[in-house]
């Protein structure tokens, strides 16, 4: 069956620097677009990036763009997410999705998703 | 960047009532946009795309409508499984995506 699961949480230093990962299976995960979308404690979803299904486009929410890095390795089916110059406001509950569309959409939801993983910066 | 606006933030009903939880866009998305659920420590399970196009395995009790701006989630007849928190979601661009507060349905 289709599975996303999250790895690379922890707790971390403000300024510093943590890298998620995660592995897909069950599908081509060469066929899609990713997503990374964050929920911070009590808090509602907040999309943070997404990735073409061939690493060529990549686009990011205002609050990270600069600091964190999407990518992928279709040769491993693994989606990454390099997060620099941590802030105490990102912590959060960090999910990766797989991104589906219609045929007649420009934009990509998430349509399933792994179970997250949790990161904490604080000092 | 499109905002997206749920309401109520909260909403209490009992078994078997008829919901509906609304979302209204910033500006016009057509008719992109979907629907989660999410429980307690859980991730978001997705139940409707397109604004009204119901996920494969999701109970028929769950619709969807709207366009433009301004759209609903209704459940027809709420069972003791739905209670959850809602989110919707706009998909209008390929470079950002925006969603609602999110709604969290209780137990009356």
């Amino acid at each position: 069956q289709v599975q996303l699961v999250e790895s690379g949480g922890g707790v971390v230093q403000p300024g510093r620097s943590l890298r998620l990962s995660c592995a897909a299976s069950g599908f081509t995960f060469s066929a899609y677009g990713m997503h990374w979308v964050r929920q911070a404690p009590g808090k509602g979803l907040e999309w943070v990036a997404v990735i073409w299904y061939d690493g060529s486009n990549e686009f990011y929410a205002d609050s990270v763009k600069g600091r964190f890095t999407i990518s992928r390795d279709n040769s491993k089916n693994t989606l990454y997410l390099q997060m620099n110059s941590l802030r105490a406001e990102d912590t959060a509950v960090y999910y990766c999705a797989r991104a589906r569309n219609h045929y007649d959409s420009s934009g990509y939801f998430p349509d399933v998703w792994g179970q997250g993983t949790t990161i904490t910066v604080s000092s | 960047d499109i905002q997206m606006t749920q309401s109520p933030s909260t909403l209490s009903a009992s078994v078997g009532d008829r919901v509906t939880i609304t979302c209204r866009a910033s500006q016009s998305i057509s008719s992109w946009l979907a629907w989660y659920q999410q429980k307690p420590g859980k991730a978001p399970k997705l139940l409707i795309s397109k604004a009204s196009s119901l996920e494969s395995g999701v109970p028929s009790r769950f619709s969807g409508s709207g366009s433009g701006t301004e759209f609903t989630l209704t459940i027809s007849s709420l069972q003791p499984d739905d209670f959850a928190t809602y989110h919707c979601q706009q998909y209008n661009s390929y470079s950002s995506y925006t969603f609602g507060q999110g709604t969290k349905l209780e137990i009356k």
